[in-house]
């Protein structure tokens, strides 16, 4: 079966710093991997997405993350964090050929001034 | 395009009520589901449908009911509300083609009491 960790409730970081949230998987065959936002009192959206190729992702608003296949990580990067990143971030794995996505628990990203 | 809709927005319920919480969308996607989102337990699924007329169970689906008439629609029923039903309610849709991954769209939620 398929699963997702994320072993952070909550992730601090200083504007401008660099941001890592961490999320690790398990599935039975090939994954694919995604990661999401939440922000207060809405749905979630896509950030980014792996499926193949390149281990390293970029998706919207300068965020990236780097698949590890010998470690099942796919962790998000930002390289200068902005107060708007805070959020609640959620990683999410599907086995290639299915359909159901299953989610990681979240993490919320504070971002102080 | 209005994406993925959902109604209501918000509502209160007394244990025992019934209800259907609507999710519609206007991508043309096979693929719909349920969700609901509890603090520290992340996104959990409910029921899932891969095209009309085909629903199947996900994590959670005990109290729940879906049928898929259209592909546009895919209602939930709580035939009998509890308590343990309060949550935040999430339908998400996406397109089952192709080999891109296929991303879930999301619903903006409805946030269900049930007192």
């Amino acid at each position: 079966a398929q699963s997702v960790a994320q072993p952070e409730d909550q992730v601090n970081v200083a504007e401008g710093n660099p941001l890592t949230v961490k999320c690790t998987y398990s599935v039975s065959g090939n994954p694919y991997l995604f990661w999401y936002v939440q922000y207060p009192n809405r749905g979630l959206q896509f950030l980014l997405k792996y499926i193949t190729g390149d281990n390293l992702v970029k998706g919207s608003y300068g965020f990236e993350a780097e698949f590890n296949k010998s470690q099942t990580s796919f962790h998000l990067k930002k390289p200068s964090a902005l107060v708007s990143d805070s959020a609640l971030y959620f990683c999410a794995v599907r086995d290639v050929g299915f359909q159901k996505l299953v989610f990681g628990t979240g993490t919320r990203l504070l971002v102080s001034p | 395009n209005a994406g993925v809709t959902q109604t209501p927005k918000f509502q209160v319920l007394k244990t025992g009520q019934s209800m259907t919480l609507q999710c519609a969308q206007d991508m043309n996607h096979e693929y719909m589901s349920w969700y609901r989102q509890d603090p520290g337990m992340g996104l959990r699924l409910i029921h899932y449908s891969v095209g009309a007329g085909i629903t199947d169970q996900g994590e959670v689906p005990n109290g729940y009911n879906v049928s898929r008439s259209t592909t546009e629609d895919f209602p939930l029923r709580l035939l009998s509300a509890a308590p343990s039903q309060t949550s935040v309610y999430f339908c998400a849709s996406s397109y089952t083609g192709g080999e891109d991954g296929n991303e879930q769209f999301f619903g903006p939620g409805t946030r269900l009491t049930v007192l």
